[in-house]
């Protein structure tokens, strides 16, 4: 069965702290996502990935870095947490065959509070 | 920019068709149709997509118009689990782009 892994379900973090969140496919998927979803404002963008060391932004890049070192894990990093990046993180992958782009599978979410 | 249109909400009793409408008028020869559905608390889940032609699989049939600006996703036989925020998207060899969705309300 798919699966998408996230390394937590509920992290509290302060503001300032540096804040690393995990994801690991294990479908050999080229492609990976990271989303950030809010109240009224559905699931956003963040970054994404369709290679080993590659990455592209999403539509709301800022505050937000990620890595992607092998091909099954992909990580999203706030560099210095604020307030207003508390949220549910969505990670998902997809493959890289054609017309599977899209077909995202998305793991739990790890809902974050900064406080 | 919304590229899709759905009812916020729709009821179904259990057991029944669920019909859900999705219109994009302005969807582009290249762009899939994509549905997806999210259960409360849980990361969306993706359920269908077509191109032009109709499609069925275990979980839903996904009806195109002719001129593919509507689709339909049908449930066939609703149960209480299908209770669920349902999104359509249209895209090409792009990322989705999440929209508000229809919430999907199953009764007994």
């Amino acid at each position: 069965d798919v699966k998408v892994t996230q390394s937590s379900r509920y992290l509290v973090k302060r503001t300032g702290e540096k804040v690393f969140l995990e994801c690991v496919q294990d479908m050999d998927h080229e492609n990976m996502f990271w989303y950030r979803q809010d109240p009224g404002l559905g699931l956003r963008l963040i970054y994404f990935s369709y290679d080993v060391k590659m990455k592209e932004k999403g539509d709301i890049p800022e505050g937000y870095s990620v890595s992607r070192e092998k091909k099954e894990r992909f990580s999203l990093i706030l560099e210095s947490a604020s307030t207003n990046q508390t949220s549910m993180y969505l990670c998902a992958s997809s493959p890289g065959l054609a017309g599977t782009y899209n077909e995202q599978f998305f793991g739990p979410g790890t809902r974050l509070t900064v406080l | 920019d919304a590229k899709t249109t759905q009812p916020p909400s729709m009821d179904c009793a259990e057991g029944r068709a669920a019909n859900l409408p999705c219109n994009h008028s302005t969807i582009s020869g290249n762009e899939y149709v994509y549905w997806y559905r999210q259960i409360h608390s849980q990361g969306p889940q993706y359920i269908i997509h077509g191109l032009k032609n109709n499609e069925t699989n275990e979980m839903a049939s996904l009806i195109i118009t002719e001129d593919r600006k509507s689709s339909t996703l049908i449930l066939p036989h609703a149960t209480l689990r299908d209770t669920a925020v349902y999104y359509c998207i249209v895209a090409g060899y792009s990322t989705l782009t999440f929209g508000k969705g229809t919430m999907l309300l199953v009764s007994p």
